[in-house]
């Protein structure tokens, strides 16, 4: 069964630093990995999604990468701003014929400092 | 934009009540889903729709649970008999294929 986790579970930082998110899953096939953004009290807002053929997309300040075989992903947010503050989450999907039945990881709460 | 569209966006029920929570995807999208949150966890994938029939459910997705698409626009997620364990956001999303998904902003179930 694929777990997904993502470390750390929160993280604050200064404005203008960058920000690095991490996650993690078991089962290394996956069809695709997608990056959501889930305000307070809100729906989820796609960031990024990355092929399993893929090793990265960028969309802004916004970096994602992926390696397939050692089950891991990061975010990366350049030059932070308080803007950005949310929970991130990243999630998996195993297959085409599965579609979007994602696996989520817990999210990390991100807060970013004036 | 095109937006995936919720109601209600709070609703409270009594335990043992029906429930019926509605969304309407975004137009052109054929696949719709619905996930659910309970406060303090993971997002949790309940049940996937495609032509009018579902194509993949999880372990959640009991006899207690239904999906429908009454009309051209609408997509529902009914809890026949709820729960106090059923209290949670449920979040109706839809995609085109199994790309980018497309999430609503939520119904909120409380049940007393």
């Amino acid at each position: 069964k694929q777990e997904v986790t993502q470390i750390p579970a929160a993280l604050s930082v200064p404005e203008g630093e960058n920000l690095v998110l991490n996650c993690s899953f078991t089962d290394s096939a996956i069809y695709n990995l997608q990056w959501f953004r889930q305000d307070p009290g809100k729906g989820l807002t796609s960031l990024l999604l990355i092929q399993s053929s893929q090793r990265e997309q960028t969309s802004g300040r916004l970096n994602a990468s992926l390696d397939k075989s050692s089950g891991r992903s990061t975010l990366y947010i350049a030059a932070s701003q308080p803007g950005d503050s949310a929970t991130y989450l990243c999630a998996v999907s195993p297959s085409e014929a599965a579609g979007n039945k994602l696996t989520f990881g817990g999210g990390t709460r991100v807060l970013v400092k004036p | 934009e095109p937006e995936v569209t919720q109601t209600p966006s709070h609703q409270v029920t009594q335990m043992g009540q029906e429930v019926i929570l509605r969304c309407v995807p975004i137009s052109n999208h054929l696949y719709f889903y619905w996930y659910r949150q309970i406060l303090g966890q993971k997002v949790e994938f309940l049940v996937s729709f495609y032509n009018n029939e579902i194509s993949e459910k999880s372990e959640i997705f009991d006899d207690q649970f239904s999906v429908e698409r009454p009309d051209g626009s609408n997509f529902t997620l009914k809890i026949r008999s709820t729960k106090l364990e059923d209290s949670a956001m449920y979040f109706c999303a839809s995609s085109e294929l199994a790309g980018e998904l497309f999430f609503g902003e939520g119904s909120r179930l409380t049940v007393l």
